[in-house]
């Protein structure tokens, strides 16, 4: 699985967008990139995954480089509630390849009232 | 629906104890995973089950720690016997297949004594 980088941590104020940035300059072509979060002492909850096109949900928005290097995760208005620590993951999909999840240290996003 | 569900929330025990957690994964997933997650890091893959074999436990230490999922449905992770280092959140996942998101349980906070 690729290595990805995250800044240890970020600030966002209540009601505004928070982007999270994602590094994966070594994803090869089958590696999705994934998104979870955790909650304090909750367990790490999905979010949202992409390939190549930018995706969303209801949660969040992926945005994906088109040379895939790196992605940036938005939750476009942040409440309290999304203070979490944020991982981003690349996974491959395919037969005997990793389909394990492989969590870094992540992003601890603090939202401020 | 029910999400996957753990017990016990919490366990404390003194060194040289076993230990046994156990998981319910969402019906109808196929994939349950056991992960370990120290303070501060993100959560490390221990086992991964298709069914009820176990595809990837390369990382489970086996000389204290077992796991087994009979019947392809709910598992069990056991410690034995457990040490200070063993102090940890233990999470269960399960996803429809290996190639599918992941939903984790709220984990059991382990403390070795």
């Amino acid at each position: 699985d690729a290595k990805t980088t995250q800044p240890p941590s970020m600030d966002c104020a209540e009601g505004r967008a928070a982007n999270l940035p994602c590094n994966h300059s070594t994803i090869s072509g089958n590696e999705y990139v994934y998104w979870y979060r955790q909650i304090h002492s909750q367990g790490p909850q999905y979010i949202i995954h992409g390939l190549k096109n930018n995706e969303t949900n209801e949660m969040a928005s992926l945005i994906i480089t088109e040379d895939r290097k790196s992605s940036t995760l938005i939750l476009p208005h942040a409440t309290l509630r999304d203070t979490a620590v944020y991982y981003c993951i690349a996974r491959s999909p395919n037969q005997g390849g990793s389909e394990k999840l492989v969590f870094g240290k992540g992003t601890k996003l603090t939202v401020n009232p | 629906e029910a999400g996957v569900v753990q017990s016990p929330r919490y366990k404390i025990i003194e060194k040289k104890q076993p230990v046994a957690f156990w998981c319910n994964p969402i019906s109808g997933h196929n994939t349950l995973y056991w992960y370990l997650q120290n303070l501060g890091q993100g959560p490390e893959l221990l086992i991964r089950y298709e069914n009820e074999e176990a595809v990837d436990d390369s990382q489970l230490p086996k000389d204290r720690f077992s796991a087994e999922r009979l019947k392809g449905v709910d598992s069990t992770l056991k410690i034995q016997p457990a040490e200070l280092g063993d102090s940890a959140v233990y999470l269960c996942a399960s996803s429809l297949s290996s190639r599918s998101e992941a939903f984790f349980g709220q984990g059991t906070r382990l403390t070795v004594v």
